[in-house]
């Protein structure tokens, strides 16, 4: 198994530029979710969901959106890219609640906005 | 509000030294609780997780953690630090049930750097 992979590794973007992160996890996780990662802020959660064609917003939605149309896919999308969302940005999966629930993380994307 | 806080930004110390991390957090409601464990260039690594039953968790490479519900905490220790141990901690919160999964509440982080 390839767990949860994520791409582009990095990325530089404009401001004002769109873009999509890719993530994908082979596991059949129902659970996936978007953080970012600022120092001193530890990770926040944009965006999770809790199966295909479900999803919800997390602590910091705003400038994101996502989809899931499959399990397996997890894209989140920058509209319009701000300086303020310069971070790096991970992917995550899990099984289910319970004792079960473990996230597995990506190896994350880091975005620069100029 | 929900909220994860550890005390220790940056902790330096020698081989073999011990090692307590500390976690406090704010949430309504039965907890799991996390730590989580990023390498340098690496991404983010489960040490250990409490959910229900004995306070002491032992985790991967000899971490633990002892969950006090009448302090709201969650300390990481380790009894003698390896250079290897050097790396970002995070303490993390969710709720018990499946609305609450994937949706974890992190600290800022803290960042240890053991000295051979």
């Amino acid at each position: 198994n390839a767990g949860v992979t994520q791409t582009p590794k990095f990325q530089v973007l404009k401001t004002g530029q769109s873009m999509t992160l890719q993530c994908a996890q082979d596991m059949n996780h129902e659970y996936m979710s978007w953080y970012r990662q600022d120092p001193g802020m530890g990770l926040r959660l944009i965006h999770y969901s809790v199966g295909a064609g479900i999803t919800d917003q997390g602590e910091v939605p705003n400038g994101y959106n996502v989809s899931r149309s499959t399990t397996e896919d997890f894209p989140l999308r920058l509209l319009s890219a701000a300086p303020s969302q310069t971070s790096v940005y991970f992917c995550a999966s899990s099984y289910g609640g319970g004792p079960q629930e473990t996230q597995y993380f990506g190896p994350g994307t880091r975005l620069l906005v100029l | 509000a929900q909220s994860v806080s550890q005390h220790n930004h940056h902790v330096i110390l020698s081989e073999a030294a011990s090692l307590e991390l500390g976690c406090n957090y704010s949430y309504g409601g039965t907890v799991n609780l996390f730590w989580y464990v990023q390498y340098p260039g690496q991404h983010l690594q489960l040490l250990l997780k409490y959910f229900s039953g004995d306070p002491l968790v032992k985790g991967i490479k000899g971490f633990e953690a002892e969950f006090i519900k009448s302090k709201f905490s969650f300390n990481l220790r380790k009894p003698s630090v390896q250079w290897s141990d050097t790396a970002e901690y995070f303490c993390a919160v969710t709720g018990h049930g499946s609305s609450n999964t994937g949706k974890l509440i992190f600290g800022q982080g803290t960042t240890l750097q053991v000295k051979p």
